[in-house]
């Protein structure tokens, strides 16, 4: 999928544990975009990131998860305290860059998601 | 609210007919639209987008077209194969806003050999 690295590719959590995702851009890229997809459901916005910024969280859950695109590494998706609810495919996305005028840049790829089992 | 709708959940057609897979959206900021491809397991894969200033787009079986005034697109693909068989994903943004895709919830295309 367009090189966008995500690990790992199945993660399983006790209830009340915490779930790191990690994703790498595509080479040049320096947007994230976080996307859950909850069974028989769409994918939902969750953040976007440019490197040491949030830029979008209006789809993170207000508690519990948070999200960081460092310098240095990759992004990272961070859930506290795991419950059933938050089992779900969560997909990283990057894109090139954001210009108004410019669309081609407004093409986003995504990696092979990370899918998470709290038991 | 759902901005992006995909009302027909699933669509079956026989091997080297036309697919056709229809999508609505109601926010009319939205300038930029694609299509993604997804199989079990996998991550979404892009297909083809259109921008607003165009009404069609083409790209090898796939083409994209797109009426603004209806607030609709379309996908079709011709002729169709069974390696076409997975989830299509109309999805849309608007330039500038940071680029994030208010998906559709999806089409699951089955091509019949």
């Amino acid at each position: 999928n367009a090189g966008v690295m995500q690990n790992p590719r199945h993660l399983v959590r006790r209830r009340g544990q915490e779930a790191r995702l990690r994703c790498s851009p595509m080479k040049g890229h320096s947007h994230v975009y976080w996307y859950r997809q909850l069974p028989e459901e769409g994918l939902k916005f969750m953040v976007y990131l440019q490197k040491e910024n949030i830029i979008d969280e209006s789809g993170m859950p207000k508690e519990r998860f948070s999200a960081e695109f460092p310098k240095e590494g990759p992004s990272i998706l961070r859930i506290q305290q795991v419950v059933r609810g938050d089992s779900a495919a969560y997909f990283c996305a990057s894109s090139l860059r954001v210009m108004k005028g410019d669309l081609s840049g407004n093409t986003i790829y995504f990696g092979e998601g990370s899918w998470l089992t709290v038991v | 609210d759902q901005q992006v709708k995909q009302n027909s959940p699933s669509l079956s057609v026989q091997e080297g007919r036309i697919s056709i897979l229809n999508c609505d959206y109601t926010n009319s900021m939205f300038d930029y639209f694609l299509w993604y491809k997804k199989y079990p397991a996998e991550g979404p894969t892009f297909l083809i987008s259109i921008s607003s200033i165009k009404d069609k787009n083409e790209d090898g079986r796939f083409t994209v077209f797109l009426n603004k005034s209806a607030k609709h697109l379309s996908l079709h693909i011709v002729p169709s194969q069974p390696g076409d068989s997975a989830v299509y994903f109309c999805a849309a943004s608007i330039t500038g806003a940071n680029s994030k895709l208010t998906f559709g919830k999806g089409i699951t295309l089955s091509v019949r050999p």
